[in-house]
């Protein structure tokens, strides 16, 4: 398994502005995975965050609105840019570990008023 | 495309009653197959998997298997326990993909 941290645990931000949430695991991992979970709803993948190149966004999803780094095996973030009340979500990192394994970080409640 | 289906909620129960919350699923091939589960207030844990057919998943008294004649993932437990109580998640990861497809999530209460 991995133990997984994300800062901030929760933030409440003022549309416009962009807000920065940071991924960290305790061992290098390769795969990285930024998620969204609005309101009520299920989990849907943003990213495909990768270790020294851009990362691989789902549809729907682009870069200007929410840009990742990954500059090493341990460590990610996630931008939300320009943010709006539809930005309202809980945002999620996990990581492979293993055949067909994802662990969860914590999440970050992100309200936007 | 591929997708996964669960029961509505929420499933509200009295302790010590029987749990079933059905999973359903389309996918090209052969996926993987899992139970996450959300406890109030924190992020999502892992229950238990199956990686192929007639496997059965299990972990703290739940269990699920793995049945690609109906493509179904059942989550069965024979005696819930209030601390049971959160939101679950069924979902399938593609062979070669690691992309995790969850379905909506089933709340599930459970009542003294």
């Amino acid at each position: 398994s991995a133990v997984i941290s994300q800062k901030p645990s929760r933030d409440i931000c003022q549309r416009g502005t962009s807000l920065t949430i940071q991924c960290q695991v305790d061992s290098q991992v390769t795969m990285m995975f930024w998620y969204r979970q609005q309101p009520g709803q299920s989990l849907t993948l943003i990213a495909t965050a990768n270790q020294g190149s851009e990362a691989t966004y789902e549809s729907g999803f682009v870069i200007d609105k929410f840009p990742i780094s990954r500059p090493n095996l341990t460590f990610s973030t996630l931008t939300v840019s320009n943010m709006s009340p539809e930005d309202s979500s809980i945002y999620l990192c996990s990581v492979g570990v293993g055949a067909d394994t994802q662990y969860f970080g914590p999440g970050t409640r992100l309200t936007v008023l | 495309g591929d997708s996964v289906t669960q029961m509505e909620g929420p499933v509200t129960l009295s302790e010590e009653a029987f749990l079933t919350i059905n999973c359903t699923y389309t996918a090209t091939g052969y996926p993987s197959l899992f139970w996450y589960v959300q406890y109030p207030g924190e992020g999502l844990q892992l229950l238990l998997k199956a990686t192929k057919a007639d496997d059965k998943g299990s972990n703290k008294g739940f269990e699920a298997t793995y049945r690609k004649e109906t493509t179904s993932f059942h989550l069965e437990k024979g005696s819930v326990q209030v601390s049971d109580s959160a939101v679950y998640f069924c979902a399938l990861s593609l062979y070669n993909t690691d992309k995790l497809i969850f379905g909506t999530g089933t709340r599930l209460q459970v009542f003294p």
